[in-house]
């Protein structure tokens, strides 16, 4: 069965530091992974995906994600955080192979300290 | 402007009076799908739909039913709400493996 973990609730950074934001992932396929932001009382806003190719992903908002298959992770960064940053992010995953069904996580929320 | 529409953005309801969710999108997309957004539980998709009358569910189906009939709609319906479906839900559309997410429509089951 698909399953995405994010392990921590809340991060908080200082502003102009570099985040992370961490996701480890479960899939019996190849898996497409996904992070978005949901700032508040907003819908999801697509951040960026992995699919196949580069481990490295460059997305919006100069964030980017490193695909990691051994460690099944799929970790969000920013080198320099800003206050503007602080929201709820979601790690998403899907099963190439198969069923068309997304598996969110519960959600991590970022908190930029200026 | 593309864009996924839902409506109502907000309803207070009471146990077991049916009601609909309208969810709407102008991109000309396949795929839809409804999530609900609970704390500490994040999005969980409830049912989603490949395209026209091809619709399968999601992991927390109970209690919803959906349809779609063109290709631009796919309403949530909720034929007997209780109150543990109060929550907030997401209609998101997608042509390749990008969703679009619509605004939210927060539900109150009394």
């Amino acid at each position: 069965a698909q399953s995405v973990a994010q392990p921590e609730d809340q991060v908080n950074v200082a502003e102009g530091n570099p985040l992370t934001v961490k996701c480890t992932y479960s899939v019996s396929g190849n898996p497409y992974l996904f992070w978005y932001v949901q700032y508040p009382n907003r819908g999801l806003q697509f951040l960026l995906k992995y699919i196949t190719g580069d481990n490295l992903v460059k997305g919006s908002y100069g964030f980017e994600a490193e695909f990691n298959k051994s460690q099944t992770s799929f970790h969000l960064k920013k080198p320099s955080a800003l206050v503007s940053d602080s929201a709820l992010y979601f790690c998403a995953v899907r099963d190439s192979s198969g069923t068309y069904k997304y598996i969110f996580g519960t959600g991590t929320r970022l908190k930029v300290l200026a | 402007e593309a864009q996924v529409t839902q409506n109502p953005r907000y309803l207070i309801t009471v146990t077991g009076k049916k009601l609909t969710v309208t969810c709407s999108q102008n991109m000309n997309h396949e795929y839809m799908s409804w999530y609900r957004q609970d704390p500490g539980l994040g999005l969980r998709q409830i049912y989603y739909s490949m395209n026209v009358e091809v619709t399968d569910k999601g992991d927390v189906p109970e209690g919803y039913k959906v349809s779609r009939k063109e290709k631009r709609n796919f309403p949530l319906i909720l034929e007997s709400p209780s109150p543990n479906q109060t929550s907030l839900y997401f209609c998101a559309s997608s042509s390749g493996e990008t969703q679009y997410f619509g605004p939210g429509t927060r539900l109150l089951v009394l």
